[in-house]
């Protein structure tokens, strides 16, 4: 079974630019998840999927992030006009539907670097 | 609120010692706890979970984790390290479907 994919693996991308991060998640799996790291900080939540729908996206930084999740498949976080403050690792996580506490798959993560 | 807390930044171990890692947690009801570790270049790789039961749990890789309630922690346990287990360590509990993470512990193995 093919775990959570997630592309690109590394971007580098200039203040102001737009960048699209995407993620495959495990098939099968209703719930899924954006997760953020930046340098020398903890991972942090962004923000939840349950199929097409966002249940909760009180992580999510600012209004210069946006995700979405057509059709329930996969999903993906755009960032306009990206930040310095925007570099660090994005992870993409998946989980199975359930209550709550599901465990969570991740994915090898996109590093992100804004100059 | 629910937060994890990992004391230690960084741990260098001898291959062959044996490592202990510390997880702290702070919340209301049982929790559910995880254990990921994140090698070099690589993603997050679950390692064990804790939901209920059983408060030592058994993971991948030759780790374990014991619960203990009275003092809040869920430390991560390995009797004989190997060089491959340099690594990246985070200690996290979930609560209404989000994860929260400690900052993490890397772990530095020595010949």
């Amino acid at each position: 079974e093919a775990g959570v994919t997630q592309f690109p693996s590394h971007s580098v991308i200039e203040k102001g630019q737009t960048v699209t991060l995407r993620c495959d998640p495990i098939s099968g799996h209703d719930n899924l998840y954006w997760y953020r790291r930046v340098m020398g900080k903890e991972i942090k939540f962004l923000l939840h999927f349950v199929k097409e729908s966002k249940q909760d996206e009180s992580g999510m930084p600012n209004n210069r992030f946006l995700a979405e999740r057509t059709g329930g498949t996969y999903s993906t976080l755009k960032v306009q006009p990206a930040e310095l403050e925007d570099s660090g690792v994005y992870f993409c996580a998946s989980s199975q539907a359930g209550q709550g506490a599901e465990t969570q798959y991740f994915g090898p993560g996109t590093r992100l670097l804004v100059l | 609120a629910q937060s994890v807390t990992q004391p230690d930044i960084h741990i260098t171990v001898s291959e062959g010692a044996s490592l202990e890692l510390r997880c702290n947690y702070s919340y209301g009801a049982t929790p559910y706890l995880f254990w990921y570790v994140q090698s070099p270049g690589q993603g997050l790789q679950l390692l064990l979970k804790y939901f209920s039961g059983d408060t030592l749990v058994q993971g991948i890789k030759g780790f374990e984790a014991e619960f203990k309630r009275s003092q809040s922690s869920f430390n991560l346990r390995k009797p004989s390290v190997h060089w491959s287990d340099a690594a990246e360590y985070f200690c996290a509990v979930v609560w209404d479907y989000k994860l929260s993470f400690g900052a993490g512990t890397t772990v530095t193995v020595r010949a």
